[in-house]
């Protein structure tokens, strides 16, 4: 079954706009952390933020920020302030705990342009 | 420090041929995993290790072998390659922190492989 699911296959942001990544997981573990991740044309995958949760506070990283919604099992990516650079697929990913900790579940991915 | 290193960038492999896509760190880090990623999904788990001498299979272990002997290596073999396997793999390392919580995963530049 899928545990992580990102419903936005692809989506347009103009530049300065603030754009909303949705990520929503599946686990019953109560020990997990969540992780975004950026890819762009090169190749390379990219971290951007990390979410734990027993994290009381949602995550931040300069222009990212994550939505964190436990009773909702959600992890929205938010990026304020597209720019140009932020051109990319993004993945979710989430770690559960116990024996999984080296071992990462994606979702498909959400392509992302910004256009001038 | 170099971070996760993969060698080849690129391989073409003919059907039934075996090769090994090589993956170093020099992060002391105790996980490592090997991805791949298949155009329009994200990344899925192959194998991984906790740490020299132990590995576990992944979601799509099917077709590859793994050993670590080290902490620093964690060698993938293809066994007998078949164009299913014509992907692009990712190798990736993290680490404990003192509280036993991991982190990012490091990951490597990837090797896409072709299998004709």
């Amino acid at each position: 079954a899928q545990k992580i699911t990102q419903t936005q296959p692809g989506m347009f942001v103009q530049e300065k706009e603030a754009v909303t990544l949705d990520c929503t997981y599946d686990t019953s573990d109560p020990s997990y952390g969540l992780f975004w991740y950026k890819q762009p044309s090169s190749g390379e995958m990219i971290f951007l933020i990390y979410q734990g949760s027993y994290d009381q506070q949602n995550a931040t990283e300069g222009r990212y920020s994550l939505n964190f919604q436990k009773a909702r099992k959600s992890a929205n990516l938010v990026i304020s302030a597209s720019q140009l650079g932020d051109s990319a697929m993004y993945f979710c990913a989430m770690r559960e705990g116990g024996d999984s900790w080296g071992k990462l579940q994606f979702g498909a991915g959400t392509q992302v342009v910004v256009t001038p | 420090n170099a971070g996760v290193t993969q060698t080849p960038k690129f391989q073409v492999l003919k059907t039934g041929q075996s090769m090994t896509l090589q993956c170093a760190q020099d992060m002391n880090h105790e996980y490592m995993s090997w991805y791949r990623q298949d155009p329009g999904m994200g990344l899925r788990l192959i194998h991984y290790s906790v740490g020299a001498g132990i590995t576990d299979q992944g979601e799509v272990p099917n077709g590859y072998n793994v050993s670590r002997s080290t902490t620093e290596d964690f060698p993938l073999r293809l066994l007998s390659a078949a164009p299913s396997q014509t992907s692009v793999y990712f190798c990736a390392s993290s680490y404990s922190s003192i509280s036993g919580v991991t982190y990012e995963q490091y990951f490597g530049p990837g090797t896409r492989l072709t299998v004709t």
